[in-house]
């Protein structure tokens, strides 16, 4: 079991939906991190919050909007995807900078 | 970051010992490396990180030379459970980021 939970587990949508990604940890990690991975490719960063602020964006498209409300949730907005946006969304949180990530085992996001 | 190469794949036996090597040759001072385990439909998890020499765990060891220039995931008996893609990585340790590269698919058979 990870310590990391992502909602939903699957998720299908038109390109002209809302929804959202959740990510939950209750580890104490102040740091939280969003990927994209695209099958048969490894993970690629998307946004890093640390002490709930945004520290990184890793220029990713506006419709990819993230939220962090408090220390153990994160969240991802979605608005107006495109299809080449079907991919694994991983959430990570570590404790701090140099300390290893945990991961949860993604959302499968399959746009239509 | 600094930027890694790992064999694309490598295949193995139930019980023997399987090394990887990951070549970073512009590894900076501040550098650590880990290593992450991923199987299909699940998120990577954390096998091992270092800084020179030699580290151990319950899982694996890594094995660093004096020059840091690569390093060598070993991971002792395996079994048909440890087939997965191993990422090796370099990150600074005040920074945030993590560069993962292609990683190494590692089958297992019986």
């Amino acid at each position: 079991d990870t310590e990391v939970t992502q909602t939903p587990k699957h998720l299908v949508m038109g390109m002209t939906n809302k929804k959202s990604l959740k990510c939950e940890q209750h580890m104490g990690h102040r740091a939280m991190y969003w990927y994209k991975q695209k099958a048969k490719k490894p993970p690629e960063l998307m946004f890093v919050y640390s002490y709930e602020k945004l520290s990184i964006n890793e220029s990713v498209p506006s419709r990819f909007s993230p939220e962090c409300p408090n220390s153990s949730l994160l969240n991802l907005h979605l608005h107006a995807l495109q299809p080449e946006d079907s991919a694994l969304y991983l959430c990570a949180s570590s404790q701090d900078r140099n300390q290893p990530q945990h991961f949860g085992d993604g959302t499968r996001l399959s746009i239509l | 970051l600094a930027k890694t190469t790992q064999p694309i794949s490598m295949d193995s036996y139930e019980g023997q010992e399987v090394n990887i090597t990951c070549s970073h040759n512009n590894i900076a001072t501040n550098d650590y490396i880990t290593w992450y385990q991923q199987f299909p439909s699940q998120g990577p998890r954390f096998i091992i990180q270092g800084y020179k020499t030699k580290v151990t765990n319950e899982v694996a060891s890594l094995f660093i030379p004096a020059d840091r220039k690569s390093s060598t995931l070993s991971l002792p008996r395996v079994s048909l459970s440890d087939t997965a893609v191993y990422y090796c990585l370099v990150a600074l340790s005040n920074d945030y980021k993590l560069s993962f590269g292609a990683g190494t698919t590692v089958t297992v058979r019986a």
